[in-house]
């Protein structure tokens, strides 16, 4: 399989403060999926990005495929943002390839 | 109403009981799959299915059967329940596009609990 290491593990910001969270992955992948797991649960898909730069809003982020890492920013940090990030990756080749592998996530805390 | 749903959306059960979950999708995608969460940890996928006719295992199929009943069901079922298959239970879709692994969709999840 791929390992998928994120970090830091554990992020606790003030309302309002920018963060960066980060994604690392042993192979070379054409799928990388970044999530917010709510305090209910639920996942909710943030950015699907196997390469590249995009941005939604407060968020954004960027995948440097060749390097193996992907970078998930956070600006002007709500309370609403807390919640586990997780970051996913699918292989390009053999029995990698169409499965997601799940880092094991950021728990970010924004206090008011 | 949800793209992807999951039924029921809590149980809980006993040890040796035999418990089904369920995961219908109106997205259209040809691919499904069902993943696990434990507490502190990501999500680790059970089985797949790339269409009707095909069924993956995946890293943690021990203990689990599957069944794609339609492009849009697909089942998990845990035979004779023990008490470390307590977890979060999550499906997912996708569409197929070539070689190409494409974005995933997820359900809002079964929480399972078997004492």
């Amino acid at each position: 399989g791929i390992q998928v290491e994120q970090s830091p593990p554990d992020l606790i910001l003030q309302e309002g403060a920018n963060s960066t969270l980060r994604c690392n992955f042993s192979d070379s992948v054409n799928n990388l999926q970044w999530f917010h797991q709510n305090p209910w649960g639920q996942l909710i898909n943030l950015f699907y990005i196997p390469s590249g730069t995009k941005q939604n809003g407060r968020l954004s982020a960027t995948t440097v495929a060749t390097e193996r890492y992907s970078l998930l920013y956070i600006s002007s940090s709500q309370t609403t943002d807390s919640g586990v990030y997780f970051c996913a990756v699918a292989g390009n080749r053999g029995s990698t390839l169409g499965r997601l592998y799940f880092g094991r996530g950021t728990q970010l805390t924004v206090w008011p | 109403d949800a793209d992807v749903t999951q039924t029921p959306r809590n149980r809980i059960t006993k040890t040796g009981k035999r418990i089904m979950l369920e995961c219908s999708q109106t997205k259209g995608h040809d691919r499904m799959y069902w993943y696990r969460q434990d507490p502190g940890l990501g999500l680790r996928l059970i089985y797949y299915s790339f269409d009707v006719k095909d069924i993956n295992k995946g890293e943690i199929s021990d203990g689990y059967s599957v069944s794609r009943q339609a492009q849009a069901k697909f089942s998990l079922s845990l035979e004779s329940a023990i008490p470390n298959q307590t977890a979060l239970y999550f499906c997912a879709t996708s569409v197929t596009t070539g070689s190409q692994s494409t974005e995933q969709f997820f359900g809002p999840g079964t929480r399972l609990t078997v004492l």
